[in-house]
């Protein structure tokens, strides 16, 4: 099976701009979660959609936003960007049934590397 | 609230030697734990999870980690290092909180393993 796939894998933005990011799951995982990486908080949780409904939103602000398609594919976008929000976005997708969801474990993407100017 | 905290930012090992990477956790219920690591320009990869049953669990790449419910710690261990084991090290907790059926997965702040020839 291929892969999560990312896109882009690189992109760079100016404060106040917008920016969406995309992520193809493994096929037949119907679970997408988002993430944000920055040396500086670590690994953070944005949040996790399940068959198109959004199941669990991390400490975030309004700007940070996503969405789930049928075919599970997910995309995230945040509006009026700031510098803080350089980092790296990552996606991973688990499992094909509710039940399972919270047991096993996520396949990450390469992630993309956003940079705010 | 839940959390995960690695207390070592860094941890340095001979090649042949046993290495420990050290998790504790703090959850409202039963904890799901995880380990994840990831190299560089990548994204992170499963390498084990302890959901219940036997507390030693084995993992991916020889790994295996002992899930201590007194303490509340699951440290990540392998008998014999290598220096492809070099790579950045992420624990994680899946809580279920009683009284919001919120979801949660909490990643640590990553402890770095530096294995030397």
């Amino acid at each position: 099976k291929a892969g999560v796939t990312q896109t882009p894998r690189y992109l760079i933005k100016t404060r106040g701009q917008q920016v969406t990011l995309s992520c193809s799951p493994i096929s037949g995982h119907r679970s997408v979660s988002w993430y944000q990486q920055t040396p500086g908080q670590g690994l953070q949780f944005l949040f996790e959609y399940f068959s198109e409904t959004q199941r669990n939103k991390g400490n975030f602000p309004g700007r940070f936003s996503g969405r789930q398609f049928s075919n599970s594919r997910s995309e995230m976008n945040v509006s009026t960007l700031e510098l803080g929000d350089s980092a790296l976005y990552l996606c991973a997708s688990s499992s094909q049934d509710v039940g399972l969801a919270d047991y096993n474990e996520q396949f990450f993407g390469p992630g993309t590397r956003l940079t705010v100017l | 609230a839940q959390s995960v905290a690695q207390p070592e930012d860094q941890v340095n090992v001979a090649e042949g030697n046993p290495l420990t990477v050290k998790c504790t956790y703090s959850v409202s219920g039963n904890p799901y734990l995880f380990w994840y690591v990831q190299y560089p320009n990548r994204g992170l990869q499963f390498l084990l999870k302890y959901i219940t049953g036997d507390n030693l669990v084995k993992g991916s790449y020889g790994f295996e980690a002992e899930f201590n419910k007194s303490q509340t710690s699951f440290h990540l261990k392998k008998p014999s290092a290598l220096v492809s084991d070099s790579a950045l090290y992420f624990c994680a907790v899946r809580d279920i909180e009683r009284n919001t059926g919120r979801r949660a997965l909490t990643f640590g702040s990553g402890t770095r393993l530096q294995v030397q020839p």
